[in-house]
């Protein structure tokens, strides 16, 4: 079956780095996904990778490795906007969306 | 700025009325998503259309229909909902279907069942 496994809850304190993992298995695979949520909101997207290694936007950097069906999401110098749910999605050979239930992030003064 | 909408954000109803809820874009993009969403799950996918081609999930009730009257606008209606059927239902879009374009989500509709 296709399943996406990621941690349900994190905490981290503000202006640190966090790495939110997900690991994926699908029929066939099309690239990776993360959104991030806000309580009550509409997923907005935040990342896209295809090809193993590491993508650099900012703040926020994500990497796959599609050998081990492994990619994380890293957050740097976070700030307390940063607390959301952060859903990683893998797309797979019919480019189906198949969701992770999202982890929430908790951000601390 | 080019956006999907939902209203109304948040709707209540009650057991069995029919409750419709609606979507509309101006991104002009082919395909438009509806998922339901339930508190710290993953969105599940109930149906998409891709310009005027619907398709149903297999496991998406019965209960639930959609409507695509034109490329601006889709609809959800819930027959007959039941209190499991309260969840946040949110309205995507993305350009073409078949490719790995990103889907732009709306603000959601949080229905609640009473």
């Amino acid at each position: 079956g296709q399943n996406i496994d990621q941690p349900t809850e994190m905490t981290a304190t503000e202006g640190a780095i966090v790495q939110i993992n997900c690991t994926y298995q699908t029929s066939g695979f099309n690239g990776l996904f993360w959104y991030q949520q806000h309580a009550g909101e509409a997923p907005t997207f935040l990342s896209y990778n295809v090809l193993d290694g590491l993508e650099e936007k900012g703040r926020f950097s994500s990497f796959l490795s599609r050998s081990k069906g492994y990619s994380y999401l890293l957050l740097k110098e976070l700030q307390m906007k940063d607390s959301a749910s952060y859903l990683c999605a893998a797309m797979d050979s019919n480019y189906q969306l198949i969701w992770g239930a999202g982890t929430k992030l908790i951000i601390k003064p | 700025d080019a956006m999907v909408i939902q209203n109304p954000r948040y709707q209540v109803t009650q057991f069995g009325k029919p409750v419709t809820l609606s979507c509309s874009q101006t991104l002009n993009h082919n395909v438009m998503y509806w998922y339901q969403q339930k508190s710290s799950q993953a969105p599940k996918l109930l149906f998409h259309y891709y310009d005027k081609d619907f398709n149903n999930e297999a496991d998406t009730p019965d209960n639930f229909q959609s409507r695509r009257p034109n490329t601006s606008f889709c609809f959800l209606d819930i027959r007959s909902p039941g209190l499991g059927d309260a969840a946040m239902y949110l309205c995507a879009t993305s350009k073409q279907t078949g490719n790995t374009d990103e889907q732009y989500f709306g603000p959601g509709t949080r229905l609640t069942v009473t």
